[in-house]
């Protein structure tokens, strides 16, 4: 069946940079996209970056310059890269198959803190 | 960008009303090559990721139950949940996928009167 699941460090220090690791299972990222989507602590959903089957990318257009997403295929794994991290970039990170998106991850919460 | 814009914010339902959730794109959301609105609706619970409902702004996700209906079209969406169960008390979001970034509105909340 599919899955995902997300990883990566739960606290990361201001200005540091933050990598998370999506692993799939139960279908190829050469046949579809992964996005991740994140929301900081009670509130909404921010979509933040997207790798295509093809291998294209889009990003938030507000953390563009911050951003990096990326694959392995031969792992299936999606990776983001995020730079400069502030306070705000506190949230639970969500990757999720495709948009609209059917299938989620459950999400893995990072805190930026000192 | 285009801006999601929900309303109510938060919505107080008895079980077995039926309530409309209302959400608005700053720009349409429907693609004249295929005539389809790019608008998708989700359902959170606490603790839990995302749950798709919605679709095309009309086509409910297989299992979805169908008093869960989504209209709309151009720039003006609602999500309407015809009798309220328990299970439903939740936060819905709506998301446009018509282009990048793929926006979400804020949120409503649906609570136990």
């Amino acid at each position: 069946q599919v899955q995902l699941k997300e990883s990566g460090p739960g606290l990361v220090q201001p200005s540091r940079t933050l990598s998370l690791t999506c692993t799939v299972s139960g279908f190829s990222l050469t046949s579809y996209g992964v996005s991740w989507v994140r929301q900081p602590p009670g509130k909404g959903l921010e979509w933040i970056a997207a790798i295509w089957s093809g291998g294209s990318t889009d990003y938030n257009s507000a953390l563009k310059s911050r951003l990096s997403i990326s694959r392995d295929t031969s792992k299936s794994q999606v990776l983001l890269k995020m730079n400069s991290l502030q306070t705000e970039d506190t949230a639970m990170y969500f990757c999720a198959r495709s948009i609209p998106a059917l299938y989620w991850g459950q999400g893995v919460m990072v805190t930026v803190s000192s | 960008d285009i801006v999601m814009t929900q309303s109510p914010s938060s919505l107080a339902v008895s079980a077995g009303e039926t309530v409309t959730i209302n959400c608005k794109s700053s720009q349409s959301l429907l693609y004249s090559g295929n005539q389809k609105n790019y608008l998708a609706w989700y359902q959170q619970k606490p603790g839990q990721s995302p749950k798709l409902l919605i679709y095309w702004a009309s086509t409910r996700q297989s299992g979805v139950p169908d008093r869960f209906i989504g209209s709309g079209s151009g720039t003006d969406f609602t999500l309407t949940i015809s009798s309220v169960q328990a299970e439903d008390l939740a936060i819905y979001y709506c998301q446009q996928y018509y282009d990048t970034p793929y926006t979400f509105g804020a949120g409503t909340k649906l609570e136990l009167k």
